[in-house]
């Protein structure tokens, strides 16, 4: 059974630095492309930033390019979203997700993680 | 950036209704719209992708059918624990949801 188990969300104030972590199992990470997705009960739900299998290619949402660094260790089975600079209107719900093996949508999701940006 | 603009935002139907839900892009995705279902309090879990196929463990009450700008969710029979939020996606460039239709029971 596919499982991916976010952690590490949190209450932060605007500036600072947080880091989500994705643990998976149930299949084999690095045959994956992976991503974080969010979501707001005012914006719905945005593709924050996606992994190739190898971490060698990586992708970000405008808003985010510069702050946000997605990462994976596929000895660990896990994947990371460093986010740095936080600003009130990165406060989300945050998903970790797997993409298809053979297009790109979102065929796994985990439960989310909160994080509130706030002084 | 393409836009996905989903209609209608809020849907009341009654158990064995059949159900349809519209998406519709700015411009052409191909065959590249998925469909996902999110009930309170969880994930979205995928229902349907590219277009038309029905991802594991779908019930076949659930299809999907379109192409280029406009596509539609059908569920045939609605059951009770259909009720859910539901969201388009197109990954033909980058990746962009549309709004979501929350379905109720009447």
């Amino acid at each position: 059974e596919v499982q991916l188990v976010e952690s590490g969300g949190g209450l932060v104030q605007p500036g600072r630095s947080l880091k989500l972590s994705c643990a998976a199992s149930g299949f084999t990470f690095s045959n994956y492309d992976m991503a974080w997705v969010r979501q707001t009960p005012t914006k719905g739900l945005e593709w924050v930033a996606s992994i190739s299998t190898g971490g060698g290619n990586t992708y970000y949402r405008d808003s985010v390019k510069g702050r946000f660094t997605i990462s994976r260790d596929n000895a660990k089975n896990t994947q990371y979203l460093q986010m740095d600079s936080l600003r009130s209107e990165d406060t989300a719900t945050y998903y970790c997700a797997r993409h298809g093996v053979t297009t790109s949508y979102f065929d796994y999701w985990g439960q989310g993680v909160m994080v509130t940006v706030s002084s | 950036d393409i836009q996905m603009t989903q209609s209608p935002s809020f849907l009341s139907a009654s158990v064995g209704d059949r159900v349809t839900i519209n998406c519709k892009a700015s411009q052409n995705i191909n065959k590249y719209l998925d469909w996902y279902q999110q009930k309170l309090g969880e994930a979205p879990k995928l229902l349907i992708y590219n277009t038309n196929s029905l991802h594991t463990g779908i019930p076949s009450r659930f299809s999907g059918s379109g192409s280029g700008t406009d596509f539609t969710l059908t569920i045939s029979s609605l059951q009770p624990e259909d009720v859910a939020t539901y969201f388009c996606l197109q990954h033909d460039i980058g990746w962009t949801f549309g709004g979501g239709t929350k379905l109720e029971l009447k």
